[in-house]
């Protein structure tokens, strides 16, 4: 079945610092792939959608300069936290779209 | 704007019986109607789908009920299983080439033995 996987799973960091995630289609190539947000027991509020060779589309209220997103191949795609601050921590989670959307395990961000 | 209503927020059900979750829609132009289990600390994983030209499908013990009329689907798990707790989330996409999920608020289920 389609594979979705996501480095790291989870990462702390200083605030001011930059976090890289990254996603990737083991078995598939994505066109699509998407980000979400996920706040503890809360449903998932999608942040992006990545489109493999252009610019990312972002949702309302959420900051493009902040959350830099990259779609460089087929099987990859990046979100970057720039600036990251306590209140980007969360849990993150990437789908990419093959007959539907596969979800990777998240990676859960701690910003002290 | 809340434009899939999930209830209820949790549920506990003892193992065998029947779980049941209920989701609403206002956009007809919903056309995909999929449920994702979630367990804690992992992504979502796709259990079942429907579209709204079908009113019901099955897949082992898990089961969608579709009222295109009404707006309305449901989950409904027979048999429950301790290994059924987690957190499921209806979603619907709007035109298939879209892919944009969007979620209900998600449903606890804790089955006990």
């Amino acid at each position: 079945g389609a594979v979705v996987s996501q480095h790291p799973s989870w990462v702390i960091c200083k605030s001011g610092t930059s976090v890289k995630i990254e996603c990737r289609s083991l078995d598939f190539q994505a066109t699509t792939m998407f980000w979400y947000r996920q706040f503890p027991k809360q449903s998932l509020m999608l942040m992006a959608t990545s489109n493999e060779g252009s610019k990312a589309t972002y949702e309302q209220g959420v900051e493009k300069d902040k959350f830099l997103i990259n779609h460089a191949s087929l099987t990859l795609s990046t979100l970057t936290v720039t600036s990251a601050h306590p209140e980007d921590s969360s849990f993150y989670i990437c789908s990419a779209r093959s007959e539907t959307q596969y979800f990777g395990p998240g990676t859960r961000l701690l910003v002290l | 704007q809340q434009q899939v209503k999930q209830s209820p927020q949790s549920l506990i059900v003892q193992k065998g019986g029947i779980s049941i979750i209920n989701c609403a829609y206002e956009n007809t132009a919903f056309d995909y109607f999929p449920w994702y289990q979630q367990f804690p600390g992992k992504g979502p994983a796709l259990l079942i789908a429907i579209r709204p030209d079908v009113s019901e499908k099955k897949e082992g013990r898990f089961t969608i009920s579709f009222n295109k009329s009404a707006k309305q689907f449901s989950l409904h798990i027979m048999d429950s299983q301790p290994g059924d707790s987690a957190t499921y989330f209806c979603a619907a996409v709007e035109g298939f080439n879209t892919d944009k999920l969007i979620f209900g608020t998600g449903t606890r289920l804790q089955v006990f033995p």
